[in-house]
């Protein structure tokens, strides 16, 4: 079974400063992904980033990167010069590669920039 | 290219009645997937479909749920009779099985309220 885990229900975060969402991961699986989504206060969800488990690099997708620690089992999301427009509830969800294409959530966290 | 696309975007029934929900995937992803999302539960998956085949329907909650999908551009779920705890919102999203990281693009999501 897989399980992520947001321990952070919510931020506060100025304008224009980086900010860490931590996402904690735990699978018996060899091989996964991870992924990141944003939710605006209008519902949709967005695809932010992709994690793959053999990946060599962590990935970056404009002012997204995901510090991704195997050992740790962590995916935490980074945004740097974070923006107004940045305030959302954001979603770490993982996804066997093999098998089952299900993707498993966590709880999200709550952003909000402050002007 | 057009999104996924859901309707109605919003649905107000009584309970007992029955409601359908209706997906239209992204052309030339060839699985699908609902979600549903509430506040107790968070994002959590009913069904997936691969190539029109059901893979994994274990998060169907009950036999009142169904879902169908009779080609590769149109999906529907069905709740018969529908109970004031399936208000919730339902995501559609769609992916392309065999890309590194075929991640899932979600519609807007149908908002149901049972009352």
């Amino acid at each position: 079974a897989q399980k992520i885990t947001q321990t952070q229900p919510g931020m506060f975060v100025q304008e224009k400063e980086a900010v860490t969402l931590d996402c904690t991961y735990d699978t018996s699986d060899p091989s996964y992904g991870l992924f990141w989504y944003k939710q605006p206060s209008s519902g949709e969800m967005i695809f932010l980033i992709y994690q793959g488990s053999y990946d060599q690099q962590n990935a970056t997708e404009g002012r997204y990167s995901l510090n991704f620690q195997k050992a740790r089992k962590s995916a935490n999301l980074v945004i740097s010069a974070s923006q107004l427009g940045d305030s959302a509830m954001y979603f770490c969800a993982m996804r066997a590669n093999f098998g089952n294409e299900k993707l498993t959530f966590g709880t999200g966290t709550r952003l909000t920039i402050i002007p | 290219d057009a999104g996924v696309i859901q309707s109605p975007r919003h649905e107000v029934t009584e309970m007992g009645q029955e409601v359908t929900l209706r997906c239209k995937p992204i052309s030339g992803h060839n699985s699908l997937f609902w979600y549903r999302q509430t506040m107790m539960r968070g994002l959590e998956l009913l069904i997936y479909f691969n190539n029109n085949v059901p893979i994994d329907d274990s998060g169907m909650p009950e036999d009142r749920f169904s879902a169908k999908m009779p080609n590769a551009s149109f999906s529907t779920l069905k709740i018969q009779p529908s109970e004031p705890r399936d208000s919730a919102v339902y995501f559609c999203a769609s992916s392309l099985q065999g890309q590194s990281s075929y991640e899932q693009y979600f519609g807007p999501g149908t908002r149901l309220t049972v009352t």
